[in-house]
């Protein structure tokens, strides 16, 4: 079935420093990537998205491309500050049922300490 | 625009009780979809409805149900609840009407369901 593996957490960084989080992929058809941030006591927030193949979504300094010939969507950032500590989810979206369901990854714990 | 907004925030239920949660979409958006997630199994579909109905259910057993109103605002009921549910319950809105593969889901803060 459709599924999404992330890199398992937890991951600790220095402010300032580099961030990767790799993202793969398993789905039939063509579906739409997504990542959301859920801050602690907090619901999900959607921080990026890319819809086909060679898209890239940006924003707040984080950036994905969506590789179709690697199914991968590994989120980016060149210099993390203390508040994005939170934990960074991967998700697809599988047209399904005349309707559509996101699909998840187990989630990536990132804290960032000054 | 006012977020999506689920009430309660937190809840603390018995074995054996059962428990409505309440999802408030967005304006304007018509489609809500239910989430659970737990520390074990991380975040799980239950079901979604687009205009009062049901367009598409997760692998949970019948004892999860939910139910649309005109207004778009969704309630879901556990029964019979057991220790295993305890979990935060997700509520997601979007303004899609069709299938598309490109819509956002916007989530709200959850439920923290406790069952002792």
């Amino acid at each position: 079935g459709d599924s999404v593996t992330q890199m398992e957490g937890p991951v600790t960084l220095s402010e300032e420093a580099f961030l990767t989080i790799n993202c793969t992929y398993t789905a039939t058809g063509y579906p739409s990537l997504f990542w959301y941030v859920q801050y602690p006591g907090e619901g999900l927030q959607l921080l990026l998205k890319a819809t086909k193949a060679d898209d890239k979504g940006s924003n707040k300094g984080f950036e994905a491309t969506y590789r179709k010939e690697t199914t991968s969507f590994h989120l980016e950032k060149g210099s993390v500050q203390v508040s994005d500590s939170a934990v960074y989810f991967c998700a697809l979206i599988v047209p399904q049922g005349g309707s559509e369901k996101l699909v998840f990854g187990k989630g990536t714990k990132l804290t960032v300490n000054p | 625009k006012a977020g999506v907004t689920q009430t309660p925030r937190y809840l603390i239920k018995t074995r054996g009780q059962q428990v409505t949660l309440s999802c408030s979409p967005i304006s304007g958006h018509r489609s809500v979809s239910w989430y659970q997630q737990t520390p074990g199994q991380g975040l799980q579909f239950l079901f979604e409805y687009f205009s009062e109905t049901q367009r598409n259910k997760g692998n949970f057993p019948g004892r999860f149900s939910g139910r649309q109103f005109s207004n778009s605002r969704s309630e879901m009921n556990v029964s019979t609840l057991e220790l295993g549910d305890s979990a935060l319950y997700l509520c997601a809105s979007s303004f899609a009407a069709r299938t598309s593969g490109r819509s956002e889901q916007y989530f709200g803060p959850g439920t923290r369901l406790t069952v002792t």
